[in-house]
């Protein structure tokens, strides 16, 4: 079955700062690869997703890129902001949300 | 978007009680998830609810310990039974919703956070 890897668990940056988390998945059929936001207390947010037909996507400050041939799939945000303190989870699956696998979280922490 | 609702946010349960978590979508969907969060790990899924029907349980987990009911397009519940210590998490309820230029989102409740001592 797939297994989705992800570095860093904990990431510090300064305000203003680039945050790069990075996922790996090992099966080569999964073409859905959201990314969510989870706050303390509260359930996952998806923030942006990409499928394999794609390389990269941008929404604002946050983009993901996407390498098939090598499997893996990053998160990159821009200019952070303390409000973009959160764990953030990297997920595939074979189509849309079915049967997501979610990687293994990663604190980012943003200091004004 | 899909707004999701989940009863009770949280709890703290003997050892070798069950608790019935529920979900409550404000639309009608077709897939509903229900998913597990240990303290401090990633999110694992437990089962697909299936409307009118018996649910999916994936590798690991087994109707008798997770009963769920999906009587409707927008209820489910997951029952946790027989509870021990080690079923201490977050149970999240989820659904797949369409939205704009997407195929399907996956939208998650607040969770229910228990507690078993």
């Amino acid at each position: 079955g797939e297994n989705v890897e992800q570095h860093p668990s904990t990431l510090s940056v300064q305000e203003g700062d680039s945050a790069v988390i990075k996922c790996t998945y090992s099966d080569s059929a999964s073409n859905y690869f959201p990314w969510y936001k989870q706050e303390l207390g509260k359930g996952p947010q998806l923030i942006i997703d990409i499928r394999s037909n794609v390389g990269e996507k941008k929404d604002q400050r946050i983009a993901v890129t996407l390498n098939k041939t090598a499997k893996h799939f990053s998160l990159h945000i821009t200019e952070t902001q303390p409000e973009d303190s959160a764990v953030y989870f990297c997920a595939a699956s074979h189509f849309n949300t079915d049967k997501l696998i979610f990687g293994t979280g990663t604190r980012l922490q943003v200091f004004p | 978007s899909a707004v999701i609702s989940q009863k009770p946010s949280r709890d703290i349960c003997q050892r070798g009680t069950s608790l019935t978590i529920q979900c409550q979508v404000d639309s009608q969907v077709t897939m509903m998830f229900w998913y597990r969060q240990q303290p401090g790990q990633s999110l694992t899924l437990i089962a697909t609810a299936n409307q009118g029907s018996e649910a999916t349980y994936e590798s690991g987990f087994v109707i008798d310990k997770f009963p769920i009911s999906r009587p409707n397009l927008t209820f489910s519940t997951l029952t946790v039974s027989n509870m021990s210590p080690e079923d201490s998490s977050i149970y999240l309820c989820s659904v797949e919703y369409p939205t704009e230029g997407n195929t399907g989102e996956l939208f998650f409740g607040e969770g229910s956070r228990l507690t078993v001592l």
